[in-house]
């Protein structure tokens, strides 16, 4: 069965940095590209960028390129998405997702950017 | 940068035929996906590859692709049905980058 299990929810105050987790398995993990969708609160999703973790081959949004830094580690089949220093407008609910085209889901990661 | 384009809403009464549009310049090269999210919980495919339906989706869900607009339409909504929906695709540049429509609240009351 795939899985991608995402780390726990997280409060930071503004200009903390932070580095959420997406750990896949039930599947080759280093065959498929992995992707990264912010959702605010009460918005849409948003697609923010994707990694080969077989390559480490990334793409980013424009909207978000130079904001986050996605990466992974093939040896422990895990993709990240870090912020060196947050905003309060990077409160939302962050999801994972296996794939170009997404067909599976992490439980998505919360969150918080509060003083 | 790409668009894709949905209404805000659609509401249907239960039984009735819920249609859900998607536009945006590259459909016509590029395949349509549908997702689904229910309040409190993460997007599930409902739709890929414009007109396929996943394993375990209700075959009252379908899809369809014409130019530059995408369909999807639930026939004999049903109240669980209510959700946001959201179109998705891939620009045609080659790059892998995604783009998700700005989703449509579908009410079935």
């Amino acid at each position: 069965e795939v899985q991608l299990v995402q780390s726990g929810a997280e409060v930071k105050k503004p200009g903390e940095s932070l580095k959420i987790s997406c750990k896949g398995s039930g599947y080759s993990f280093t065959s498929y590209w992995i992707g990264w969708v912010r959702q605010m609160p009460g918005k849409g999703l948003e697609w923010m960028g994707i990694i080969y973790p077989g390559d480490s081959d990334t793409r980013y949004s424009p909207s978000f390129q130079g904001q986050v830094t996605i990466s992974a580690d093939k040896s422990i089949s895990t993709a990240y998405l870090q912020w060196s220093s947050l905003k309060a407008s990077d409160t939302a609910m962050y999801y994972c997702a296996r794939d170009t085209t997404p067909d599976y889901w992490g439980q998505g990661t919360l969150v918080t950017v509060s003083s | 940068s790409y668009e894709l384009t949905q209404p805000p809403s659609v509401s249907v009464s239960p039984g009735q035929t819920a249609r859900i549009t998607c536009s945006g310049d590259a459909l016509p090269k590029k395949y349509a996906y549908w997702y689904q999210q229910k309040s409190g919980q993460a997007p599930v495919l409902v739709i890929y590859e414009d007109s396929k339906r996943p394993s375990g989706i209700p075959e009252r869900f379908s899809g369809s692709s014409s130019g530059t607009m995408a369909t999807l339409t639930i026939s004999g909504a049903q109240v669980e049905d209510e959700a946001d929906y959201y179109c998705y695709s891939t620009d045609s540049s080659g790059n892998h980058r995604g783009v998700f429509g700005g989703g449509t609240k579908l009410t079935v009351l």
